[in-house]
């Protein structure tokens, strides 16, 4: 997992509530990223930033938001606009370019 | 559009015998390879990477893959897997040209390792 943290582990809440997924890298590292997990669906991008106050969408940011005030710092808002949101979030960092993205532990969402 | 596709999505396998996860992809430009493995609830970890020069490329735990240009592929494979093998693995593509830091990732094989 690296220098990744993401808090908590498992998430549980209640439909139509917006909730944040935290997540902090000690890697100094240019790039985030998060990722939506879904059993049999691979990695999805949802968002990803190259630099601090600069994000850009992934390939499914509906109902998801992001900020990048600190370089250490990612923090992924589920809305309530999202429709499907229980699933396996995962946050990851990198240089940049074509190199190695490092993975946190993950954050399992359930809403009920 | 690049995209990687992963032909198998579960991969049985006795322990000790040998495995052969496969990969393919396909993209216009040249590209990176990566091969990453995720143990259950867990995140990705590094398995191994191409990015240039031999393409026989060495990870660890005792994984390999090569890199086949002209039939596009990126297959891994371990001589004798071992119990603790058993995992979700993924292969991703990187634009070489690129400058968006992006991966795209196949949809994953699931190896189970049997005693």
């Amino acid at each position: 997992d690296g220098g990744i943290t993401q808090s908590p582990k498992y998430l549980f809440r209640k439909e139509g509530q917006n909730v944040t997924l935290s997540c902090e890298q000690n890697l100094n590292h240019d790039a985030m990223y998060w990722y939506r997990q879904d059993p049999g669906q691979g990695l999805r991008l949802i968002y990803y930033s190259q630099i601090v106050n600069d994000f850009q969408k992934g390939d499914i940011a509906e109902g998801y938001s992001v900020s990048r005030e600190k370089k250490e710092s990612f923090p992924l808002t589920v809305t309530s606009a999202q429709k499907n949101p229980t699933a396996f979030y995962l946050c990851a960092a990198g240089v940049g370019g074509p190199d190695t993205q490092y993975f946190g532990p993950g954050t399992r969402l359930t809403v009920l | 559009a690049q995209s990687v596709t992963q032909l198998d999505s579960q991969v049985p396998v006795f322990e000790e015998a040998p495995v052969e996860l496969r990969c393919n992809y396909s993209s216009s430009v040249s590209v990176y390879l990566f091969w990453y493995v995720q143990y259950p609830n867990q995140g990705l970890q590094l398995l191994l990477k191409y990015l240039s020069g031999s393409t026989l490329v060495k990870g660890i735990n005792g994984f390999e893959a090569e890199f086949n240009k002209s039939q596009t592929s990126f297959h891994l494979r371990k001589p004798s897997v071992h119990i603790s093998d058993t995992a979700e693995y993924f292969c991703a593509v990187s634009d070489r040209a690129g400058n968006n830091r992006k991966l795209i990732w196949g949809l994953g094989t699931s190896l189970a390792v049997n005693p």
